[in-house]
This record gives structure tokens, C-alpha cells and sequence, in this order.
């Protein structure tokens, strides 16, 4: 079973450009998951998805991020304009249903330096 | 407002010996717990979990205890091996709730030959 595939791996912006991410979970995989992870730093939730509607965008900051799920499978994130505290780890990961018992499946992550 | 807190940033064991990874949680509303390991330059990867309905999850060299009352669990790994070298997060849901998890900051293992 292919696991969840992102891309870029690596990228490096100047602050106050754009930039965006692509994730493809796992296959029949319901619910998806955008983590910020700042150095030093545990994951933290972004945005989740159950299909393509959103479920929790709370800690998501709208003024410059915006995600969305095409067709209920592969996700974009973007970062328009970026800032220097934007450096970080995007993580995706996916889970079956979305349940609090679900286990989630990560990817390996895009490392975003914002210089 | 961190509400699982890993205070151990990083552990060294030699080979062969126990390693204990700690956590701890303030949310009392959590009754599901996870462990994930992650490598450099990979996303985390699923170790092992526990339901609140237990206060022990044994899955070959790895335990996890669970204690309650404490708000606090562990993680064993019996016997350490240097492959065991990794980051350690801990995790915490709400398991009837449809929310994502609550991680902490991780803590280092390092394990020495």
C-alpha cells in the first residue's frame, strides 16, 4: 500500500512570496490532516478534512493560509504571503475515518524555509 | 496552551538497557493516547497507543503504561536497540470526538552501543 506522497520536499522563499504544497493520502482514506511543525516543536493541527468539507480550521491563520481538498482525495496547501515565522514543517497525514481512535499516517513532510 | 507536555528533551540509553519516555497531559477530557517515532527527514510513524480503559499496552519490545489519576504515561522500550534512535512524540484525542491529535514537543532517544 503506497503511503501518503507530498510535494516538494524542500523549499526556500523569500518573505512575502507565494507558495504551495501538494499532498495525495493514502487511497480510500477519508479524513487528512495539514500539521505545522516549527523546529523544537510537536505537529500542530492546521486544517482537517473528512472528505472535502472541512472539519476543524481553527488554528489555521486564513489572513495568509488557505487549503482546500479537490474531490475528497489530494489537498493543497498555500501560504500567500509568507512570513519569516512560516518557517516550518508541513506535515500531511490521513486516517480511515477520522475517528478519534483512527491512527494517522504521515507523510514525509515539506521542510519551507522563509528567508 | 500545550496540553501534553513531554519535559524530557532528549534521553540516552546504551544498547541493551530500558529506556522510559515520559508524558504528560492536562486535558482531562483525552482517553486516547499514541506514541509515534519519528526519523530526520521523515513524518512520524505509528508506534503504539492506549485506551483510557487500560493502563497497560504491551506490543513486543514496546510498552506503554497509562496512569489516570496522574495524568500521566510512559512509554518502555525493553531491550533498547540503536535503531531505537529516533524522536518520540506522544499524542492525545478525544476518541468519540472526530478531532486530530494533540501532540508534545517530542523527546530525543538516543541509544549508544
Amino acid at each position: 500500500e503506497a503511503g501518503v506522497a507530498q510535494s516538494p520536499r524542500y523549499k526556500i522563499i523569500e518573505k512575502r512570496q507565494s507558495v504551495a504544497f501538494w499532498c495525495n493520502p493514502i487511497s480510500g482514506h477519508a479524513t487528512l490532516y495539514w500539521y505545522q511543525q516549527i523546529l523544537g516543536q510537536g505537529p500542530k493541527l492546521l486544517i482537517q478534512f473528512q472528505n472535502n468539507g472541512v472539519v476543524d480550521d481553527s488554528q489555521l491563520p486564513k489572513d495568509r493560509f488557505s487549503a482546500e481538498r479537490l474531490k475528497g482525495v489530494d489537498s493543497t496547501l498555500k501560504i500567500q504571503p509568507a512570513k519569516l515565522e512560516d518557517s516550518a514543517v508541513y506535515l500531511c497525514a490521513s486516517s480511515p475515518m477520522g475517528v478519534g481512535t483512527d491512527t494517522q499516517y504521515f507523510g514525509p513532510g515539506t521542510r519551507l524555509t522563509v528567508l | 496552551d500545550q496540553q501534553v507536555k513531554q519535559n524530557s528533551p532528549s534521553l540516552s540509553v546504551q544498547e541493551g538497557r530500558i529506556s522510559i519516555l515520559n508524558c504528560d497531559y492536562t486535558n482531562s477530557m483525552f482517553d486516547y493516547f499514541l506514541w509515534y517515532k519519528k526519523y530526520p527527514a521523515e513524518g512520524p510513524t505509528f508506534l503504539i497507543s492506549i485506551s483510557s480503559i487500560k493502563d497497560k499496552n504491551e506490543d513486543g519490545r514496546f510498552t506503554v503504561f497509562l496512569n489516570k489519576s496522574a495524568k500521566h504515561l510512559s512509554l518502555h522500550i525493553v531491550p533498547s536497540q540503536p535503531g531505537d534512535s529516533a524522536v518520540y512524540f506522544c499524542a492525545a484525542s478525544v476518541s468519540n470526538s472526530g478531532y486530530a491529535l494533540n501532540f508534545g514537543k517530542g523527546t530525543s532517544l538516543l541509544v549508544t552501543p
